[in-house]
């Protein structure tokens, strides 16, 4: 069974340019999560999707973070503008209707300078 | 809201026993999972609690104490493979239609020396 597939592994941009991240949950998982991971830190939830729809995205900064899953299956992620700040790993997970684990990508380290 | 405190570093030897607590505040208590993390890697699941009491898992234990708000992870004859961060998570109590949300732990870096 393939794992969560995540691209690009590695981006490196500038303060205010704008940045896209995608994922590919294992096959027939119906929730997908993104996650941000601050060096030292555990990862942070930033948004939580059933199907295409949204559950929860109260930690997501919805002034320059945006995501989208629009069938159901794939999800990326949107930083505009990006900020230092943003410098993290971001992983992205996936679990089934009634499986309590969650299986993680490899996620993408993104530095911001 | 939840707190969750473990501890940041832990050393200990190959073959010996190494204990990891975690203890957590929520509002809403619906499962506690460890997952291990190894440097620049995605975090693999290692256990779930959701009951009071010990789950284990070959060379790997879990406890959890939900009155207490209490949980360990019990590593058995570390190897030096097991250098890893451990995250301890709690997850929230959901709706009908789906899992609350996970809020993890910072980690506790074990490292095991020869």
């Amino acid at each position: 069974e393939a794992g969560v597939a995540q691209s690009p592994r590695y981006k490196i941009i500038e303060k205010r340019q704008s940045v896209a991240f995608w994922c590919n949950p294992i096959s027939g998982h119906a929730t997908l999560y993104w996650y941000q991971q601050i060096l030292g830190q555990g990862p942070k939830l930033l948004i939580q999707f059933q199907n295409n729809g949204v559950v929860d995205d109260s930690q997501l900064p919805k002034d320059r973070f945006s995501a989208e899953r629009l069938k159901g299956v794939d999800s990326t992620l949107k930083i505009q503008p990006a900020k230092l700040e943003d410098s993290a790993v971001y992983l992205c997970a996936s679990s089934t209707d009634r499986g309590s684990e969650q299986y993680f990508g490899p996620g993408t380290r993104l530095t911001v300078t | 809201g939840q707190n969750i405190d473990q501890p940041t570093e832990m050393t200990a030897t190959e073959g010996a026993i190494v204990q990891i607590n975690c203890t957590y505040q929520t509002s809403g208590f619906n499962g506690l999972f460890w997952y291990q993390q190894h440097a620049g890697e995605a975090p693999t699941f290692l256990s779930y609690n959701v009951l009071d009491g010990l789950e284990e898992k070959g060379r790997f234990s879990s406890f959890l104490s939900r009155s207490k708000g209490y949980s360990y992870l019990l590593l058995k004859e570390l190897q030096m493979k097991d250098s890893a961060s451990y995250l301890c998570a709690v997850r929230e109590i959901g709706t009908t239609d789906s899992w609350g949300k996970l809020q993890f732990g910072a980690g506790t870096q074990v490292v095991v020396t020869p």
